[in-house]
């Protein structure tokens, strides 16, 4: 099954720094990548994903680049402010509806998580 | 680390039948639970926030009498699906957190078919 690697766990960075953090998966069967932000004792919200036909896409301060040969994919915050500290978290998956039925194939398998501070 | 289990981790069903699904703390006593749906083609959506002994806390959308979550204790929290229907078909993901300034841990997943 699906394996997804997530490093590193903590990341510190100042005030207006870029923040990348990396994952791994080991399906090449997967393609769809979702990033998610949970902030201190709140549930996790979609930031950004991407699917494997593009290598790359961009949503203001946020970025996630995919390497689908290297099946690595990575999520890029550039000008860090405070309140972007949080967990982030990497998943990966087939796309729903590509398992065969009682399978698992299509179930997101999540990365342990990394903790961001920004400091001001 | 920590570890959270589900139960099933899949199911069929009839339409009109109700589901339940349990979420467990394994090694730690959980004080705040999340439930997640993934829709098809879409990434995950929270759909509750239980803590144990209070009332789940429901998302903009998330009909509560659909969805019952029952967080009777630091270990357990229940998502049952009532009266089932196809398009209640989907992934549900439990995650569970030990205290407000940890991290969540995710569980594996149950996959659900209502035919």
């Amino acid at each position: 099954g699906e394996n997804v690697e997530q490093h590193p766990s903590t990341l510190s960075v100042q005030e207006g720094d870029s923040a990348v953090i990396k994952c791994t998966y080991s399906d090449s069967a997967s393609n769809y990548f979702p990033w998610y932000k949970q902030e201190l004792g709140k549930g996790s919200q979609l930031i950004i994903d991407i699917r494997s036909n593009v290598g790359e896409k961009k949503d203001q301060r946020i970025a996630v680049t995919l390497n689908k040969t290297a099946k690595h994919f990575s999520l890029h915050i550039t000008e860090t402010q405070p309140e972007d500290s949080a967990v982030y978290f990497c998943a990966a998956s087939r796309e729903p509806g590509q398992a065969p039925l009682g399978g698992s194939q299509g179930n997101l398998i999540f990365g342990k998580g990394t903790k961001l501070s920004v400091k001001p | 680390g920590a570890v959270v289990s589900q139960h099933p981790s899949w199911v069929i069903c009839k339409s009109g039948t109700s589901v339940k699904i349990e979420c467990r703390s394994l090694d730690f006593q959980a004080t705040t639970m999340f439930w997640y749906r993934q829709f098809p083609k879409q990434s995950l959506m929270l759909m509750a926030t239980s803590n144990e002994g209070s009332k789940a806390t429901y998302e903009q959308g998330v009909e509560k009498d659909k969805f019952l979550i029952n967080h009777a204790s630091l270990t357990l929290s229940t998502l049952t699906v009532t009266s089932a229907h196809p398009e209640d078909s989907s992934f549900y993901i439990c995650s569970a957190i030990r205290d407000s300034q940890e991290t969540q841990y995710f569980g594996p997943g149950t996959r659900l078919l209502v035919l």
